[in-house]
């Protein structure tokens, strides 16, 4: 299993480009999250997805769009960067079974750079 | 105010040393407790997790939740280089699908 893959892994966009990071997991897991991590902000959430076809707004989703057209991708998109976006995003994943705690499985990351 | 507050160090130990990790949190709901560890340009990985309050031990690792005071530790024992890391505090409350995370600790053990 290659557990939670994301793509691209490193990216520079210009002010006002467009693109879309995307998120693939091979666990069969109901929700998926998009995070960004900052020096000293930690991890913050964007958007999660709790199944297919559902989304739902974090602390900081401005800015970004969701989509959740398949179970195993959940992308990530920004219609018009902006410098402030220049971060590190984390995809991550776990399974939405009944019981009352499961683990969120985190992919390796996309560096992005919004010049 | 933050959801959960963690001191960023950097915090330098050497070889051997205790090492102690502490968050504190402001809402009540919480009842899981994670401390992930991440590696240098890598994804976070779960270290260890806890259910409301009392200890956890795994190895060299104890994780401690006091409900009463919203305040958690990890404590890494006999501490190796190979702990340098940054370690995040996290936490969810049972019907919650959010996770809450702490800013990260720094830590450099010194060989």
């Amino acid at each position: 299993n290659a557990g939670v893959t994301q793509t691209p892994k490193f990216r520079v966009l210009k002010t006002g480009q467009s693109m879309t990071l995307l998120c693939a997991q091979d666990m069969n897991h109901e929700y998926m999250y998009w995070y960004r991590q900052d020096p000293g902000m930690g991890l913050r959430l964007i958007h999660y997805s709790v199944g297919e076809g559902t989304t739902a707004k974090g602390e900081v989703p401005d800015g970004y769009n969701v989509s959740r057209l398949k179970k195993q991708n959940f992308l990530l998109g920004l219609e018009s960067a902006a410098p402030s976006q220049t971060s590190v995003y984390f995809c991550a994943s776990r399974t939405g079974t009944r019981r009352s705690y499961n683990e969120q499985f985190f992919g390796p990351g996309t560096r992005l750079t919004v010049l | 105010q933050k959801e959960v507050e963690q001191d960023p160090g950097p915090l330098s130990v050497p070889e051997g040393a205790i090492v102690s990790l502490n968050c504190t949190y402001s809402n009540s709901a919480f009842q899981y407790f994670m401390w992930y560890r991440q590696y240098s340009r890598k994804g976070p990985e779960l270290l260890m997790y806890t259910y409301s309050s009392g200890n956890k031990e795994d190895g060299r690792f104890t994780a401690q939740v006091d409900k009463s005071s919203k305040y958690i530790s990890l404590f890494i024992r006999d501490s190796q280089p190979s702990d340098s890391a940054t370690y995040l505090c996290a936490m969810t409350g049972g019907a919650g699908n959010q996770f809450y995370f702490g800013t990260g600790t720094s830590l450099t053990v010194i060989p």
